[in-house]
């Protein structure tokens, strides 16, 4: 199966800030590739699919790049809202699978 | 508006069996592969099974496979989930996800999802 590594753990940013979530494959996954927020308490949330569109209710200043083995998830400027769960799953080979996921947090 | 709303989980041993439900609405439900995927207690998130639109195509993750049954009924709209011979790596919130392609293939994207509904198994 294909193994996705999301880096860091944990991501700390300022509000305003930049925030940069990174997710690799390790094989090829072509543009098959999903972004889920979980917000404490609640369920997984579709954020990003096709590596780069945007799910229906996300602000522009997400954004999604990458194919192949690599892929990130990019906040432009972080809004307190933001404090979530972040995971990164594919889904062009079975079985699909996710990373361990990113936890953003504001300082 | 979408909506999926679980139930049965619950507390059990090791050895029993529980069956999950998955009520939707808000779409044409036979129309949409639908799946469960689970989050062990702060953990990440595992895909458990999937079935197509029609019910006659199903996958099972490795580790449920032989124990775990995935299921619908269409004029309920609803899909269930068997889990027999359950273990204490069962633990988790179960999540019961929507396709979204209204081709009855399962695409194992999902972008709608129940709160989850969580098992415990334990002597």
């Amino acid at each position: 199966e294909i193994v996705m590594t999301q880096s860091p753990a944990t991501l700390s940013v300022y509000p305003g800030e930049r925030a940069t979530l990174s997710c690799r494959a390790s094989q090829s996954v072509g543009s098959n590739l999903a972004w889920y927020q979980q917000k404490p308490g609640q369920a997984p949330r579709l954020l990003m699919y096709g590596a780069s569109t945007r799910a229906t209710g996300f602000p522009a200043r997400i954004s999604g790049s990458g194919s192949g083995t690599e892929f990130t998830l990019t906040i432009s400027s972080l809004q307190s809202e933001d404090l979530a769960l972040y995971f990164c799953q594919q889904y062009n080979n079975w079985p699909p699978t996710f990373g361990q996921g990113t936890k953003l947090e504001i300082k | 508006e979408v909506q999926l709303l679980e139930s049965g989980g619950g507390l059990v041993q090791p050895g029993e069996s529980l069956r999950l439900s998955c009520e939707a609405s808000g779409f044409t439900f036979s129309s949409y592969a639908m799946s469960w995927v689970r989050q062990a207690p702060g953990k990440g998130l595992e895909w458990v099974s999937s079935l197509t639109g029609s019910g006659f195509t199903t996958y099972y993750a490795d580790s449920v496979k032989g124990r775990f049954t995935i299921s619908r009924e269409n004029s309920k709209n609803t899909v269930y989930l068997q889990m027999n011979s359950l273990r204490a790596e069962d633990t988790a919130v179960y999540y019961c996800a929507k396709d979204p392609t209204a081709r009855g293939m399962a695409t194992t994207l999902w972008d709608y999802w129940g709160q989850g509904t969580p098992v415990t198994v334990s002597s």
